[in-house]
């Protein structure tokens, strides 16, 4: 169990439809990632928040936001949704206390899976 | 620049055999390169990781080779066992910039 928690853990909707997938990170950890993970893609990073503000944007699409809390929980929102949306979503995160010049290690979540029909 | 390519897509070796997974990337100012693996329906969980100081890194039955002058890195696990069936993604990093993440690496350990 990495400590990072995500809802749902499942989630099948229709096209067109807008959807919220929620992460809780580790106890401590300041920086959320989101990767969407479908068979054919591999591991695409959508986007970091660190300590409630954006940080890195990767291949987010612009139908897709997503925000950091002052709890530091994260959400990710997808809307006009298409079949090619369907994935696996994962969050991470990691510590990123801003005093090693070194990349964390990041540690994800369980994932949600997106079913779009 | 921010690629890294990994091979082989999927490999099948017998119990105890050494699957060993490459990657190579071209990006020369990363210094972090982590490996994760994968069970189905489970989220990545890093398993090893060294920075471009070292050459070689064990942690238990894996080992990661770092070659820098090439720009490839590769897991070698020893004593591979039915357990070890996952997909293993390499990745790699600069600083706090994104992490890249390779395409993936299937692996079957046959017993």
């Amino acid at each position: 169990d990495s400590g990072v928690t995500q809802t749902p853990k499942h989630l099948i909707t229709a096209t067109g439809q807008r959807v919220t997938l929620r992460c809780s990170p580790r106890s401590g950890d300041l920086s959320v990632y989101w990767y969407q993970q479908s068979l054919d893609q591999g591991l695409q990073f959508l986007i970091q928040y660190y300590n409630g503000e954006e940080r890195a944007k990767g291949n987010i699409l612009e139908r897709f936001s997503a925000q950091q809390f002052p709890d530091l929980h994260s959400e990710l929102n997808l809307s006009s949704l298409e079949l090619g949306d369907s994935a696996l979503y994962f969050c991470a995160s990691s510590p990123d206390k801003g005093t090693s010049r070194y990349t964390d290690t990041q540690y994800f979540g369980p994932g949600t899976r997106l079913t779009v029909l | 620049q921010q690629q890294v390519k990994q091979s082989p897509q999927s490999l099948i070796v017998q119990k105890g055999g050494i699957p060993i997974i490459n990657c190579a990337y071209e990006n020369t100012a990363f210094d972090y390169f982590p490996w994760y693996q994968q069970f189905p329906g489970k989220g990545p969980a890093l398993l090893i990781a060294i920075r471009p100081d070292v050459s070689e890194k064990k942690e238990g039955r894996f080992t990661i080779s770092f070659n820098k002058s090439a720009k490839q890195f590769s897991l070698h696990i020893m004593d591979s066992q039915p357990g070890d069936s996952a997909t293993y993604f390499c990745a790699a990093s600069k600083g706090y910039q994104k992490v890249t993440f390779g395409t993936g690496t299937k692996l079957q350990v046959i017993p």
